[in-house]
């Protein structure tokens, strides 16, 4: 059975930083791209970022370039996305989602980012 | 970027109804990389059609999907009152990828 499951949510100040982290099971980690897409409260699905199954292509959407970074480590298959100089307008639940092309086939539940003073 | 655009808002049907849901794409989808998304709340988003047509592995064939070039379609021959949600397309052939902004499906 395919699982992904996130963790590293919680509630911080602007500015701070926060790493989350998604084990994957049930499947051939290192061959998925795999991505982390959010969801404000009350809003749809927002893609924020990529990575190639062997790590050597990333994307991002523009407005967390340069402040967020999406990393794995497929000898735990493992994906993280490190969250820097946070705002409140990050403040979203974040899944990760991994497929063999770019579409996301498998997802996990999120887990929940709240940027607030 | 590619800006995809969703109609319409809400869709309220019975059951046993057909769903017509429209995507329309600011430009072309290369090789037609679009895909569909059911989402629940509290749940995890879950793939209904890949590359506009494909069902995704489990997917009942209520689901359908078509289209190509800007303007596609995803169709449900027959509600089910378990179909209330979400709907999204979201373009794959391009990054940024994109999501439309969704279409809530109420079964009356």
């Amino acid at each position: 059975e395919v699982q992904l499951v996130e963790s590293g949510g919680g509630l911080v100040q602007p500015g701070e930083s926060l790493r989350l982290s998604c084990a994957a099971s049930g499947f051939t980690f290192r061959s998925y791209w795999m991505h982390w897409v959010r969801q404000a409260p009350g809003k749809g699905l927002q893609w924020v970022a990529m990575i190639k199954g062997d790590g050597s292509q990333k994307f991002y959407v523009d407005f967390v370039e340069g402040r967020f970074t999406i990393s794995r480590d497929n000898a735990r298959d493992s994906l993280y996305l490190q969250m820097d100089n946070l705002r409140a307008e990050d403040t979203a639940v974040y899944f990760c989602a991994g497929g063999l092309g770019w579409t996301a086939q498998y997802w996990g539940q999120g887990t929940l980012v709240s940027v607030s003073p | 970027e590619i800006v995809l655009t969703q109609s319409p808002g809400t869709l309220s049907l019975s059951p046993g109804e057909r769903a017509t849901l429209s995507c329309t794409a600011s430009q072309s989808v290369t090789n037609n990389f679009l895909a569909w998304y059911q989402h629940k709340p509290g749940q995890a988003p879950r793939l209904l059609i890949d590359d506009a047509s494909d069902r995704a592995t489990g997917i009942p064939d209520r689901f359908s999907g078509s289209g190509s070039g800007t303007d596609f379609t995803l169709t449900i021959s027959r509600l089910d009152p378990e179909d209330s949600a979400v709907y999204y397309c979201q373009q794959c052939a391009h990054s940024p990828l994109t999501f439309g902004q969704g279409t809530k499906v109420e079964i009356k």
